[in-house]
């Protein structure tokens, strides 16, 4: 079965901080893809970035970035420098590559305030 | 390009009332999604179509609830005999055509069953 995992419930910050939220999964499909998504209070989910299994090289985006390891089934998030507007609840999502479904397993999210 | 719409943003119903749902994906995406998302909780699969086929429904589609997507655009979502229980937010998502391609999301219907 598949399964992600997002330990921290709450994150609460002060602007300027670096923050990294947590995400573990669980899959037995050698190819599938993360996803992380942002849901800003208005409730819309907002791609982020999207990951297959095969490559594990980090990424940056601005003030974001993402850390993959295999070893430990992890696709961690970082922002650097956080700002109040990523005030949100962030998600972690798995898609196995052996269903040709494409459904998303999401995470629980993870609710990140930021504050001035 | 826009993205993917629905209407209602907000329902309000009372306990067996049946209500409709509708997505707009947004345009050339071959695949649409449903997901539920319960307060405090990651969005569940509920259904998916592949043009105007529904491939897969997943275990929470009740017999109560039915999917459509006639001419393979836009879809809807109804639910019969609504109850307390269906009280959450209806997601809906599309992408373009293979199971791996990005599913970009709509605002969501936010149903509210007295």
């Amino acid at each position: 079965a598949q399964k992600v995992t997002q330990a921290q419930t709450e994150i609460s910050v002060v602007e300027k901080e670096d923050v990294t939220l947590d995400c573990v999964y669980e899959t037995r499909d050698t190819t599938y893809y993360l996803f992380w998504y942002k849901q800003p209070p208005s409730g819309e989910l907002v791609f982020l970035i999207r990951r297959n299994s095969f490559d594990e090289q980090n990424e940056i985006s601005g003030r974001y970035s993402w850390n993959f390891q295999k070893s430990t089934s992890s696709f961690n998030f970082t922002i650097t420098a956080s700002q109040v507007v990523d005030s949100a609840v962030y998600f972690c999502a798995l898609s196995g590559g052996s269903s040709n479904t494409g459904k998303l397993i999401f995470g629980q999210g993870t609710t990140l305030q930021v504050k001035p | 390009d826009t993205g993917v719409s629905q209407d209602p943003r907000h329902k309000i119903t009372k306990r067996g009332q049946n209500v409709t749902f509708r997505c707009d994906p947004i345009s050339e995406h071959n695949r649409l999604y449903w997901y539920r998302q319960t307060l405090g909780q990651g969005p569940e699969f509920l259904t998916y179509f592949q043009n105007e086929a529904q491939l897969e429904k997943s275990r929470l589609l009740s017999d109560r609830f039915s999917a459509e997507r006639p001419k393979g655009s836009f879809s809807t979502l109804e639910i019969q005999r609504t109850e307390q229980g269906d009280s959450a937010m209806y997601l809906c998502a599309s992408s373009l055509s293979l199971s791996t391609d990005t599913q970009y999301f709509g605002p969501g219907t936010r149903l509210t069953v007295l």
